[in-house]
């Protein structure tokens, strides 16, 4: 079945490094959604990037989408402690399948 | 506040038992996804129903069912329950049939199995 890796599983940085969470699909993806969980929280939306080398911004917050659609990753710069929490990739490879597969996530901690 | 509304937010229970999630979608929003996170395994995906109809099933085991009823809103039916059952379980709700817009999360069910 479709599965979708994301590394690392843990980072910490110190406030004002940079950070990025890597995610790659065994198989060619539709869209790829990203979630932030914030401790003891819900997953809450971030963005979906759908075409190939897709790149989108927010603010200081810059999601990839690869050629080949099988990868993706979210790039955070100059982090600050509200970027705390858990970052889910999720990807569908659309069609006939409704399946939206996340990666076990990557759990960002910063240290003021 | 995500409009998804989920209850009972903590549930004990013993094994054997059996349980019931509710969920209700955000206003308008005719898609229901259930979700298990648990520590080792992450987001998994369960099931999904779309206006009334199952949708989409994911790693959902056979003593789990689920159904979505004419007002939209969802029950997860959770039988035999095992230790390895405690998780936080997710709904969450979107405008399409699948998942190619934005989804909403409800704020989880932590089940206890004891």
């Amino acid at each position: 079945g479709q599965q979708v890796m994301q590394i690392p599983q843990y980072q910490h940085v110190q406030e004002g490094e940079d950070f990025t969470t890597y995610c790659n699909s065994s198989t060619t993806l539709s869209n790829i959604q990203w979630y932030k969980q914030r401790p003891g929280g819900h997953p809450v939306f971030l963005i979906q990037l759908v075409k190939s080398g897709e790149v989108k911004k927010q603010k200081r917050l810059t999601f990839q989408f690869g050629e080949a659609k099988k990868n993706s990753s979210l790039h955070i710069t100059a982090t600050q402690t509200t970027d705390v929490g858990t970052y889910f990739c999720a990807g569908s490879r659309g069609g006939s399948n409704y399946k939206l597969t996340f990666g076990k996530g990557t759990l960002l901690t910063v240290n003021p | 506040d995500s409009g998804v509304t989920q209850t009972p937010k903590h549930l004990i229970t013993a094994t054997g038992q059996r349980v019931t999630l509710r969920c209700s979608p955000r206003s308008g929003d005719l898609s229901v996804y259930w979700y298990q996170q648990s520590l080792d395994q992450g987001l998994q995906f369960l099931i999904q129903y779309y206006n009334g109809e199952e949708r989409a099933k994911g790693n959902i085991l056979e003593r789990f069912s689920a159904q979505q009823f004419p007002d939209l809103h969802s029950e997860l039916n959770l039988s035999s329950l095992e230790l390895g059952d405690s998780a936080l379980y997710f709904c969450a709700s979107s405008v399409d049939r699948g998942p190619w817009t934005e989804a909403f999360f409800g704020q989880g069910t932590r089940l206890t199995v004891v």
